[in-house]
């Protein structure tokens, strides 16, 4: 079984630019989670997709925007770059939302999004 | 605030010596706890995954404790190996809140 799947894996941006990454979760999988992983924050929950509806958002400026699809592929966008929005992304899939269930989440390989 | 505090922040040990790494949190009401293994330029790997009501749970050569009283779980590495090398990071969901706390990670270096 394939696993999940994010593209591109880099990405180097100018600030003020728009950027949109995707990601393909496991097969059969219809939960897709994103977060963002920086050296100095960690990793911060973005938001997260259950059959194509958005279920829960962080705490991230409406800058931070997503979608799904029906296929469950989903993606994220970045309107008007910063700076700080240098950071991996990664997404995660499971079969069941929620993380307040003892359902494993599989994350991708990310995205390193670089802004200059 | 929900927080999680992970410790060490790094460790370096030799091969097949054990270890142990830290985790202390205040999130509210608690759901589940996690353990994940990140190699660099990877994504986490789940190595456990712990509810209120258990007190160890073993993955191969990890084993994960929670003391839900006291808010501590700790991650045992037993006998490590070279591939042991990588950040462990220390995560907690809050029941009926779908959102995760993470913890800052501890970078475990395996040395030979």
């Amino acid at each position: 079984k394939a696993g999940v799947t994010q593209t591109p894996r880099y990405l180097i941006k100018t600030r003020g630019q728009q950027v949109t990454l995707s990601c393909s979760p496991i097969s059969g999988h219809r939960s897709v989670s994103w977060y963002q992983q920086t050296p100095g924050q960690g990793l911060q929950f973005l938001f997260e997709y259950f059959s194509e509806t958005q279920r829960n958002k962080g705490n991230f400026p409406g800058r931070f925007s997503g979608r799904q699809f029906s296929n469950s592929r989903s993606e994220m966008n970045v309107s008007t770059l910063e700076l700080g929005d240098s950071a991996l992304y990664l997404c995660a899939s499971s079969s069941l939302p929620g993380t307040d269930i003892q359902e494993t989440q599989y994350f991708g390989p990310g995205t390193r999004l670089l802004v200059l | 605030k929900n927080q999680v505090e992970q410790s060490p922040q790094s460790l370096i040990i030799l091969e097949g010596k054990n270890c142990t790494l830290q985790c202390n949190y205040t999130v509210s009401p608690f759901s589940n706890l996690r353990w994940y293994k990140q190699d660099t330029g990877r994504g986490p790997v789940s190595l456990t995954i712990m509810t209120f009501s258990e007190n160890t749970k073993s993955n191969g050569r990890y084993t994960a404790t929670l003391d839900a009283d006291t808010k501590q779980s700790s991650l045992h590495i037993t006998a490590s190996q070279l591939s042991d090398s990588a950040s462990y990071i220390c995560v907690v969901s809050a029941n009926g809140y779908s959102t995760l706390t993470f913890g800052k990670g501890t970078m475990l270096l395996v040395s030979p």
